[in-house]
């Protein structure tokens, strides 16, 4: 167990419907990244978040958006949803914040939400 | 942007070889990470390097960061049916943001 906690684990939806993904990062940690798993596209880096501040962004569509909020945990809005946009979306923590910068490289995942759009 | 290319893209071999796998890119890392992903499962952090040369082990796992600093290898010695899985090499660039490698599929038979 990593101790990053992602629900819902399945979900599946509707073209054109809104959904929203949740992660709770480990305990002390104060990065969440997003992740996008498709079956040819690997793992693709989405977003990162730091203390509630938005950090990088990475190949992620105007369709999608995320927050962190003051407890840690983020969300990630996928909206106007199409067939392509099933995949595995994964969140990862990192950064305890305690000054050692080999932690802040280390990210731990979460398991996973199976996003599928029908 | 910043690619990792990993080789081989799958193996499929008998319990209790040894397994070679690496990852190469175009531009210097400071850090290399393997994970290992087992089917529906997230990621899961086996070994991280962070110096030119270092080698490092875990049980069964040995990672290697090369020389070049754009290479690393990670080997699995005495296979086991639970070895199962696509291993990823990692690494961190415009801060902590993760590249990551297209995977080795391992499969092994008992």
């Amino acid at each position: 167990d990593s101790g990053v906690t992602q629900t819902p684990k399945h979900l599946i939806t509707a073209t054109g419907q809104r959904v929203t993904l949740r992660c709770s990062p480990r305990s002390g940690d104060l990065s969440v990244y997003w992740y996008q798993q498709s079956l040819d596209q690997g793992l693709q880096f989405l977003i990162h978040y730091y203390n509630g501040e938005e950090r990088a962004k990475g190949n992620i569509l105007e369709r999608f958006s995320a927050q962190q909020f003051p407890d840690l945990h983020s969300e990630l809005n996928l909206s106007s949803l199409e067939l392509g946009d099933s995949a595995l979306y994964f969140c990862a923590s990192s950064t305890p914040g305690q000054g050692d910068y080999r932690m802040n490289t280390e990210a731990f995942f979460g398991q996973g939400t199976r996003l599928t759009v029908v | 942007g910043q690619q990792l290319n990993q080789s081989p893209q799958s193996m499929f071999i008998q319990e209790g070889e040894d397994v070679s796998m690496n990852c190469t890119s175009s531009s210097i890392f400071n850090t290399w990470l393997w994970y290992k992903q087992d089917p529906g499962e997230g990621p899961v952090l086996l070994i991280a390097l962070y110096k030119a040369g270092e080698l490092t082990s875990n049980g069964r796992l040995t990672a290697q960061f090369g020389i070049t600093r754009k290479d690393s290898f990670l080997n699995i010695s005495a296979s086991i049916p639970s070895d199962v899985g696509i291993y990823f090499c990692a690494g961190p660039h415009a801060g902590n943001m993760l590249t990551f490698g297209g995977g080795t599929r391992l499969m092994v038979k008992p």
